[in-house]
């Protein structure tokens, strides 16, 4: 079983297009995480949330928007995309967000903005 | 912001070789500091969350030892074999929540 999965795992897609990434995980975690990787391959923390509370929001454009139906799903939802989106995009989730907890990481979405 | 560097950036062994690696950062407000061994094209995957001083911990040939009061980490691997090539990762959290600051890594390859 897949303890953190995404989809797609690819996206390929035209600048200005709306597009989703999912996330799931069935650890029963309370906490989820987004990162890109960037164009330098550094992973950065973009959003998290703690029991489908926003708890994280680093600056990140507004066309960037999460949504956590319920705690084990928190979904990206991206507007008018542009080329710097491209990137992967990985999906994590922890049992409570406390700093001492290991984060357990989804496969990632490349996504390709063209 | 927190400053995280890991040095080298990338390293070649030859099989059978022992290696190691370091992760500096703010040694002010330390919470805990996390190793991720991450494969291309896979997910990172968690070594070790290391919190006190002093603290070492093992997995199999790789190890890590930890100093907070000048903000450092080793993660030594022991006889490195081809599947031990990846870019190990260092992350501590920046404070509040479990915002992890990964480091750039260090990209390790074994070469049989």
């Amino acid at each position: 079983d897949t303890a953190v999965s995404q989809t797609p795992k690819y996206l390929v897609t035209q600048m200005g297009n709306d597009k989703s990434i999912k996330c799931e995980q069935n650890l029963g975690h309370d906490t989820m995480y987004w990162y890109k990787q960037d164009s330098k391959k550094f992973l950065k923390i973009m959003f998290s949330y703690n029991n489908k509370e926003l708890i994280i929001n680093e600056t990140v454009p507004n066309r960037f928007s999460p949504k956590s139906p319920d705690k084990a799903h928190l979904n990206l939802h991206i507007n008018s995309l542009e080329l710097g989106d491209s990137a992967v995009y990985f999906c994590a989730s922890s049992p409570f967000g406390g700093l001492q907890e290991t984060q357990y990481f989804g496969p990632g979405t490349r996504l390709l903005v063209l | 912001i927190l400053n995280v560097e890991q040095s080298p950036q990338s390293l070649h062994v030859q099989e059978g070789d022992s290696t190691n690696f370091t992760c500096s950062f703010p040694s002010s407000n330390f919470y805990a500091l996390h190793w991720y061994r991450w494969e291309t094209a896979k997910s990172p995957e968690a070594l070790f969350v290391m919190t006190l001083n002093g603290d070492e911990k093992k997995k199999g040939r790789i190890s890590a030892t930890l100093n907070t009061k000048e903000g450092y980490s080793y993660l030594y691997i022991k006889g490195s074999q081809p599947e031990d090539s990846a870019t190990y990762l260092c992350a501590p959290p920046a404070g509040g929540y479990n915002k992890l600051i990964f480091g750039a890594g260090t990209r390790l390859a074994v070469h049989p």
